[in-house]
């Protein structure tokens, strides 16, 4: 079945660099993506890959796609305290209607 | 702007009551759902139409209805019927291009508690 994982939590000092990891089960997946969200708040789109391809970069904001490993991460460059959110990684299932399977999110703290 | 509101942000129900959370988006946008958010997980999906007039149950339909009369407009109704109602829920709408959906653009997220 389609499953997205996720690790829960991840803490980084402010101006390091933030790796948050995903898997992802469905093969047939055309397009994964990161999104952000803050406190309260619904799902901000940070970015997104199609599956023939291997990295995208925009400006902070690095995501590496292996395809064979069904793995996807997401680096965050120069992260400062206005990073800290929830990240959830999905992926596009097979189905036609655009149904977002997400991970359970990445709780990002910044710390001084 | 263009955007998707959801309405109201924080929603109180009692036991026994039905609620309709509001969704509206002016980005002309096709396709609308619905997601339910509970702390830890991820977004499980409970509607989601693709046109005017047509709905499709999610992953976790039960004790909820929508309609879709407008295309700005899909309204989630949370029944009696809802054993567990209380959680934060998310409304997207995303637009077809060559048969391809784009990526889903959130509401800011109605909170609903059973009291």
């Amino acid at each position: 079945g389609e499953d997205v994982e996720q690790s829960l939590f991840l803490s980084v000092r402010e101006g390091d660099s933030s790796v948050i990891n995903c898997t992802y089960t469905d093969s047939s997946s055309t397009y994964l993506y990161w999104y952000k969200q803050e406190p309260g708040a619904g799902l901000q789109l940070l970015t997104y890959i199609f599956s023939n391809m291997d990295m995208k970069q925009d400006q902070r904001l690095t995501v590496l796609l292996n395809k064979k490993d069904k793995h996807l991460s997401l680096r965050i460059a120069d992260t400062q305290t206005g990073d800290s959110a929830i990240y959830f990684c999905a992926e596009r299932g097979s189905g036609g209607y655009n149904k977002l399977i997400f991970g359970a999110g990445t709780r990002l703290a910044v710390h001084p | 702007d263009g955007g998707i509101t959801q309405s109201p942000k924080y929603l109180f129900r009692k036991e026994g009551q039905n609620v309709t959370l509001s969704c509206e988006q002016n980005l002309n946008h096709d396709a609308m759902y619905w997601y339910r958010q509970d702390p830890g997980q991820g977004l499980r999906l409970i509607y989601y139409s693709q046109i005017v007039n047509d709905f499709q149950k999610g992953d976790i339909a039960e004790g909820y209805s929508v309609s879709r009369e407008k295309k700005e407009s899909f309204p989630l109704t949370v029944t009696s019927a809802q054993k567990n109602p209380t959680a934060f829920y998310l409304c997207a709408s995303s637009v077809f291009v060559s048969g391809t959906p784009t990526e889903a653009f959130f509401g800011q997220g109605t909170r609903l508690t059973v009291v």
